[in-house]
């Protein structure tokens, strides 16, 4: 049960568009289309802002959006703004009924 | 409006147990999985172990099984995680998540209850 593997930080200026990614396997995010991503701010819990490789719960800012190619995903935040600043994780069901978190990516608003 | 609380967490010497409970409203408990993740201080997301809707369907994260239980009481709306013969490596943050459909997504989250294993 191996963490997916995501950068450990990224950084932006307010404005620009960052991409994380999440790359993992074909017994995880290759295999299933039930990737999702939280948002993490400091001393908070974990928020989804994704689910199922793409959709936004409701209420999320459409400047986040997500994709998949293969074993891997991504999350790229547009217009990027301070309060964008957290800690972002992937996630995927796993095979043999696990689920896995990604290793997290720190955005850094510059 | 969904609410999921915590309670339970504290200090504890290795090898011993402690129960935590996650109290939940907002909602209809009884149609959700639960889940419990935990998160290490200053480290990643970990995930522990699902609890089915009826609690008839639980899995677990290797790092647990055998040492952690789940369990629901669904007239109570509280989910369980107990937890036996702990370990340094337990010490986390420990939140409970309603889970969206069943081992899709966590759409809601607790607060988190705090798990500190030390002699």
């Amino acid at each position: 049960q191996s963490a997916l593997t995501q950068p450990a930080s990224v950084s932006g200026s307010p404005g620009q568009s960052i991409t994380i990614s999440c790359t993992g396997t074909s017994s995880d995010v290759g295999g299933y289309n039930f990737v999702s991503w939280y948002q993490q701010h400091p001393g908070t819990a974990p928020k989804l802002i994704i689910y199922e490789i793409s959709h936004r719960p409701s209420g999320v800012s459409d400047r986040f959006s997500a994709a998949k190619s293969g074993n891997t995903a991504s999350l790229t935040i547009s217009g990027l703004q301070a309060e964008d600043g957290a800690d972002y994780y992937c996630s995927s069901y796993s095979s043999s009924n696990t689920y896995l978190f990604g290793t997290g990516t720190k955005v850094t608003v510059l | 409006q969904v609410h999921l609380v915590e309670s339970g967490g504290g200090v504890v010497q290795p090898g011993r147990s402690l129960r935590l409970s996650c109290a939940a409203s907002g909602f209809t408990f009884n149609k959700y999985a639960m889940q419990w993740v935990r998160q290490a201080p200053g480290k990643g997301l970990e995930w522990v172990a699902v609890i089915s809707y009826g609690g008839d369907n639980i899995h677990y994260a290797d790092s647990v099984k055998g040492r952690f239980t789940v369990s629901r009481d669904n007239s109570l709306n509280t989910v369980y995680l107990q937890m036996n013969d702990l370990r340094r490596e337990d010490t986390a943050v420990y939140y409970c998540a309603r889970d969206r459909l069943w081992f899709v997504d966590f759409d809601y989250w607790g607060q988190g209850s705090l798990v500190t294993v030390s002699s």
